[in-house]
């Protein structure tokens, strides 16, 4: 069976400082990943999507970046992270256009 | 772009009552899921509609699939505490690649 892993599942971070979260997916081979950023008690805002490795599409603009160095890796970083970037990061996998299996996602808190 | 709107917001119901989310795309789908995030976790997928007029019975929810294939409903029968989180409705446009999500429908149940 096929399982999502992210981590770390809690983060606190000062402006500016760097970031690096990793999603790893188990179980499938040439999977769509997502990420995701979720503020408390809102909706799920897409930030990047990638159908292969090296394959990035951002939907938002801002001062994160994502890559897919491995198939089944998806990492999401920033140089200098903004107090706005706090938020519940969630990655999920899934096949083409349909259902996405979401990971336990990480609560990043900028101070 | 594809639009998905959900409604309502908010519902508080009374433990025993019925609940409904609605969710309507500006364009016809191919399918359309249902997700549940209880509070503090990560959305889990609960089904996917694909045919016109579809309905899916899961225990004490239905899930329908408008004949036009550009609505949707959840209904819970007789709600329970452990009900309480975010249901959330997502899309994919025909035609399209991308799973549009709705910005989710808050449930309490108040015991």
């Amino acid at each position: 069976s096929q399982t999502i892993h992210q981590w770390p599942a809690t983060l606190v971070q000062p402006v500016g400082s760097p970031l690096s979260l990793e999603c790893t997916v188990e179980g499938t081979s040439n999977p769509n990943l997502y990420w995701y950023r979720q503020a408390a008690g809102r909706g799920l805002q897409l930030l990047f999507y990638s159908v292969g490795i090296g394959q990035i599409s951002s939907e938002v603009p801002q001062n994160l970046s994502a890559s897919r160095p491995q198939d089944r890796q998806f990492i999401l970083s920033s140089k200098k992270l903004l107090l706005s970037d706090s938020g519940f990061y969630l990655c999920a996998w899934g096949p083409r256009g349909e259902t996405q299996y979401f990971g336990p996602g990480t609560r990043l808190l900028v101070l | 772009g594809q639009q998905v709107m959900q409604i309502p917001q908010y519902q508080h119901v009374q433990e025993g009552e019925d609940f409904t989310t609605y969710c309507n795309s500006s364009t016809t789908l191919s399918n359309i899921q249902w997700y549940k995030q209880r509070p503090g976790g990560h959305p889990v997928f609960l089904i996917q509609l694909v045919k016109s007029g579809e309905v899916k019975k899961q225990k004490r929810l239905t899930f329908q699939f408008g004949e036009a294939k550009k609505n949707s409903s959840l209904h819970i029968t007789a709600t329970q505490t452990t009900d309480v989180g975010t249901y959330f409705c997502a899309g994919r446009g025909t035609g399209g690649f991308k799973t549009i999500f709705g910005a989710g429908t808050r449930l309490f149940v108040k015991a």
